[in-house]
């Protein structure tokens, strides 16, 4: 299947710092990517929708000024998280749709202290 | 709004126990469903997933699921389970004519050697 690749696995980082996330998809191109945080115990929570060439688009209650997404290339979307606080913490995970099947990266692990 | 309801968050099973977890799904129209497993330290891979026709969806490594529209369920079967079965497993659905995927809670399976 289509492999997609995140980058860093694990980050840590001081509030009030600004923290970015990879994710490119390495054999096929991606004309739109999804960014999704899960919390412990928790499903998946679709954050947004990353859009080639264009703006993103967010779920409710996502800021889109707080977590901002470039989607500047068809294998390569960004995720940073500005100005990050300790309740940012959470696994960041990044997916690409390919022949009508959604792959994931391995995700994020991101650590605001 | 779509939502999906995983009912079992933790399940223990011996080996070779026969494994039904339970997915139901709020939504009246055409949906895609899915189910994806993350087994420890890798990424979320696609088991198998229902977009129309035979109800009784056969999946990798011996899984199945069956589609019951009366229901809105899409629960995940397998007569036996292996130790190498312990993973988190992820039912999902996307409604049709939108591109977004709602994930339920998810399910940790533990299969006890």
């Amino acid at each position: 299947g289509a492999v997609v690749s995140q980058h860093p696995s694990r980050v840590i980082c001081k509030s009030g710092t600004s923290v970015k996330i990879e994710c490119r998809s390495l054999d096929f191109q991606a004309t739109t990517m999804f960014w999704y945080r899960q919390f412990p115990k928790q499903s998946l929570m679709l954050m947004a929708t990353s859009n080639e060439g264009s703006k993103a688009t967010y779920e409710q209650g996502v800021e889109k000024d707080k977590f901002l997404i470039n989607h500047a290339s068809l294998t390569l979307s960004t995720l940073t998280v500005t100005s990050a606080h300790p309740e940012d913490s959470s696994f960041y995970i990044c997916s690409a749709r390919e022949g009508g099947e959604l792959f994931f990266g391995e995700g994020s692990r991101l650590t605001v202290l | 709004a779509q939502s999906v309801s995983q009912h079992n968050h933790h399940v223990i099973l011996s080996e070779a126990a026969s494994l039904e977890l339970g997915c139901n799904y709020s939504y009246g129209g055409t949906v895609n469903l899915f189910w994806y497993v993350q087994y420890p330290g890798q990424h979320l891979q696609l088991l198998l997933k229902y977009f129309s026709g035979d109800p009784l969806v056969k999946g990798i490594k011996g899984f199945e699921a069956e589609f019951i529209k009366s229901k809105f369920s899409f629960n995940l079967r397998k007569p036996s389970v292996q130790w190498s079965d312990t993973a988190e497993y992820f039912c999902a659905v996307r409604s049709g004519g939108y591109q977004k995927v709602t994930f339920g809670t998810g399910t940790k399976l533990q299969v006890i050697p």
